[in-house]
């Protein structure tokens, strides 16, 4: 499975636009790129998924250059409710018996 | 409300105790995968059942086992219960594992968060 490599943490300030880096220089072909979060004491939450170029919803972006070796999640306009732990997972590839390996992911600290 | 049901919320055990933990998966879903998160250990992977049966084995202890059921619930048993296992368990379920292109992430639940005293 990819390893990935991200910030321990991140400060911001409401209003904002928060780029988190991820990099995930092993990631194999059929891997997909996933980013979730986590606030305290609840299950992480799905935000976004890509495969490579970029993918946006109504939450973030997320943008993979060509080699696919990093990933950049973005959040527009942050919130004080966007404080959280963010993870990049690198994989969910079709091959029996894997599963998504958290690593510590990226504190986001937002202030007012 | 994410869909994935974990019974109860919260557990207060003693240590030498067995306890049962319970996963409801989001319908439709195949595949259940458990967690723990304790303070200094962050996510770690613990196991993964598809469909009833077990597919990948993490970082469980030979003290844990674990199961899915024909209607697709799961149950982590932990037994010889130990201050340590004190943790948040999470359950996540996804529909399959099998194709990267069509796995749209992990649905979690809330968690139950297990105290060993």
């Amino acid at each position: 499975l990819a390893k990935t490599t991200q910030p321990i943490s991140m400060d911001s300030y409401e209003g904002q636009e928060v780029n988190i880096t991820c990099s995930h220089n092993n990631i194999a072909t059929n891997d997909y790129i996933t980013w979730y979060q986590q606030f305290p004491s609840q299950g992480p939450r799905f935000i976004i998924q890509g495969y490579k170029t970029k993918v946006t919803n109504e939450v973030a972006s997320l943008f993979i250059p060509a080699d696919r070796k990093s990933s950049t999640l973005s959040l527009p306009r942050v919130s004080l409710s966007d404080t959280a732990v963010y993870y990049c997972l690198v994989g969910g590839s079709n091959q029996a018996g894997t599963a998504l390996i958290f690593g510590k992911g990226t504190t986001l600290s937002v202030s007012s | 409300d994410s869909g994935v049901t974990q019974t109860p919320k919260h557990l207060i055990t003693a240590t030498g105790q067995r306890v049962t933990l319970r996963c409801s998966p989001r319908s439709g879903d195949l595949s259940v995968y458990w967690y723990q998160q304790s303070l200094d250990q962050g996510l770690q992977f613990l196991i993964h059942y598809y469909n009833g049966e077990e597919r990948a084995k993490g970082n469980i202890l030979e003290r844990f086992s674990a199961q899915q059921f024909p209607d697709l619930h799961s149950e982590l048993n932990l037994s010889s219960l130990e201050l340590g296992d004190s943790a948040l368990y999470f359950c996540a379920s996804s529909v399959h594992f099998g194709d990267a292109r069509t796995n749209y992430g992990y649905t979690f639940g809330s968690g139950t968060r297990l105290t060993v005293v």
